[in-house]
Formats: C-alpha cells, structure tokens, sequence
C-alpha cells in the first residue's frame, strides 16, 4: 500500500519553456506532499511543502514563482518549473505522508534543460 | 536548525565482508530515524526506521540502532551481496513540529564487488 507515482521519469525540454510534473498518490488520500530536488551525487534537498487547498510552504532561497506547486486534490499534487534554464536541470523527487505516518517516494523525474 | 551527518562515500567492499554506514544527527525534540535506499535510476526507498531512543529497525539483513546518547544511528549488515550497491541516505522527521518535513543526509554510495 501507499504507493506515489510520479510522471514523467524523463523530460527533456528547450531553455525558456515550462515543464509540469505530477505526483500521485494511488492507494490513500495525502494532504500533504513533499517536493525534494536531488543533485548529482548530492542528498535531497527538500524545495516545498505542498498542502491541499491551500498554499504550498516554500523552503528558503527556493523561488516560489519559478517552482509552482499546485495540490489541488487529495491525491495529486503538481510541480510546474516555469521559464526552465539550464541549470534547473535535476532530480526532482515527490513524496506522500501516508495514513500510516510513513512517507512514500514517487520514483523520481530526470529534468534535462537544452 | 536539524540536521544529519553521513559519512563520506564511496564505500566499496567486497561480496560478503561486514559494512558499517555511520550517521548522526542534531535535532531538538524527539525525532524519529530512518534510513532510505536509492538504486540506479530508481526513488527512494524506506529501508528501516525507529521512532524512539534505544529501537533497533531491521529489514533485508540491514540494522541500526537509535542511540540518543552518541545521537547516532549507524546502519549496519554483516554480510553484503553485490545487489546491495546503491545509495543509502540517513533522514530524520522534525519530532518538534507537525510539518513532517524529512532532513536527509548527503547520502553515502555503496559499491559491492563480486
């Protein structure tokens, strides 16, 4: 149980462009939803706090215009890079608090920038 | 702020021989430990946990203890296989406040030779 998806696992985009990505919880209903960006052999570095009907809870020196984040259900939760450069390419990873207090990692997407 | 500390990778060990990944941590409040596996190409996944001083979290072989009073939670499993190459991250949840929010560590690699 308490599985996240997230989509796409790889995206390639041209520099100036927006890149939306998902994060779905499948199986429970998450309130909350955590966005972590994870450099090259680096740790996650958690960007956001996405809450449900309501606003997102950005962590310091992250750029809330240029990482939206929209959690307009229980169950999906949106990371959209706007106006993405080069270097915004990363690993972008989702996480869900499950029922259980648990978190559950979606699997991740691969952001290239061109 | 939290914040935890793994020691520095890589790590490479042959196929069998006994692997020690320290971790410790700061933190005010009572947080709960975990310890995070991340394969090639693949999200993260929880490996094990303990929620209070003294717990030992067990899965697959691996193990560490909640020591509150070296604040450590070294992961440990006596005999690895090849299939345990991967990137082991060390996290903490904040046990002060309700965010939830997971403070990882920068992540150790393990490369396991046949």
């Amino acid at each position: 149980g308490a599985v996240v998806s997230q989509h796409p696992s790889r995206v390639i985009c041209k520099s100036g462009t927006s890149v939306k990505i998902e994060c779905r919880s499948l199986d429970f209903q998450a309130t909350t939803m955590f966005w972590y960006r994870q450099f090259p052999k680096k740790s996650l570095m958690l960007m956001a706090t996405s809450n449900e009907g309501s606003k997102a809870t950005y962590e310091q020196g992250v750029e809330k215009d240029k990482f939206l984040i929209n959690h307009a259900s229980l169950t999906l939760s949106t990371l959209t890079v706007t106006s993405a450069h080069p270097e915004d390419s990363s690993f972008y990873i989702c996480s869900g608090r499950a029922p259980s207090g648990g978190y559950t990692f979606g699997s991740g997407t691969r952001l290239t920038v061109v | 702020g939290d914040s935890v500390t793994q020691m520095e990778g890589p790590v490479t060990l042959s196929e069998e021989a006994f692997l020690t990944i320290n971790c410790t941590y700061t933190a005010t409040g009572y947080p709960s430990l975990f310890w995070y596996v991340q394969y090639p190409g693949e999200g993260l996944q929880l490996l094990l946990k303990a929620t209070k001083a003294d717990d030992k979290g067990s899965n697959k072989g691996f193990e560490a203890t909640y020591r509150k009073e070296t604040t450590s939670f070294h992961l440990e499993k006596g005999s690895v296989q090849v299939s345990d190459s991967a990137v082991y991250f060390c996290a903490l949840s904040e046990g002060s406040s309700n965010t939830g929010k997971l403070i990882f560590g920068q992540g150790t690699t393990l490369q396991v030779k046949p």
